[in-house]
């Protein structure tokens, strides 16, 4: 059982390039969700679905971009990467507490 | 404004000795708490939780006390262990976490030394 997988693990960007972080989970939960974390941060959402075709915003969305066109994937969007977004990305699912959480992706903008 | 707060960056105690994490929280709403724990390069893992309805929930080694009045939760480890080495973060929740989203704190460091 797999549970929640993100790829990739690592990626670094250029400013003003962009790339899809991709979640899939095999629990068949209906909630699906991205945080980003940084260091003395901890953890704030940025987006999370509460089912297939669904998305809403967190605390942090800007710049950000989601889809959930399959109930198990949840795909997270830079459009254009700044050095901002430098952090590590998990993503979450759930049918309600607690929330599963991937490995996640560390992704770093030049 | 900070909602869900962990005064204390690192923690160290003694293999075999009580552990205390504690978290405070602003908001009145919140009606579900949860520990999770963070090995690097990991995702954080469900530790153990506990709703409004009650003031302390157990699960082995591991003990969560819920201060409503206080808007004060804490983590025992009893016994500590080499293992339990991690960053432990507080998170809230509204509406029994229904809905899922949680607020998280910035975390505890916790060294456990042999």
């Amino acid at each position: 059982n797999a549970g929640v997988t993100q790829t990739p693990k690592f990626r670094v960007l250029k400013t003003g390039q962009s790339m899809t972080l991709l979640c899939a989970q095999d629990m068949n939960h209906e909630y699906m969700y991205w945080y980003r974390q940084d260091p003395g941060m901890g953890l704030r959402l940025i987006h999370y679905s509460v089912g297939e075709g669904t998305t809403a915003k967190g605390e942090v969305p800007d710049g950000y971009n989601v889809s959930r066109l399959k109930k198990q994937n949840f795909l997270l969007g830079l459009e254009s990467a700044a050095p901002s977004q430098t952090s590590v990305y998990f993503c979450a699912s759930s049918d309600g507490p607690p929330l599963h959480f991937g490995n996640g992706t560390r992704l770093t903008v030049t | 404004d900070q909602q869900v707060k962990q005064n204390s960056p690192s923690l160290s105690v003694q293999e075999g000795r009580i552990s205390i994490l504690n978290c405070d929280y602003t908001n009145s709403m919140f009606d579900y708490f949860l520990w999770y724990k963070k090995y690097p390069a990991e995702g954080p893992t469900f530790l153990i939780s506990i709703s409004s309805i009650k003031d302390k929930n157990e699960d082995g080694r591991f003990t969560v006390f819920l201060n409503k009045s206080a808007k004060h939760l804490s983590l025992h480890i009893v016994p500590s262990q080499p293992g339990d080495s991690a960053v432990y973060f507080c998170a809230a929740s509204y509406y029994g976490g229904s809905q899922g989203n949680l607020i998280f704190g910035k975390g505890t460091k916790l060294s456990v030394k042999p």
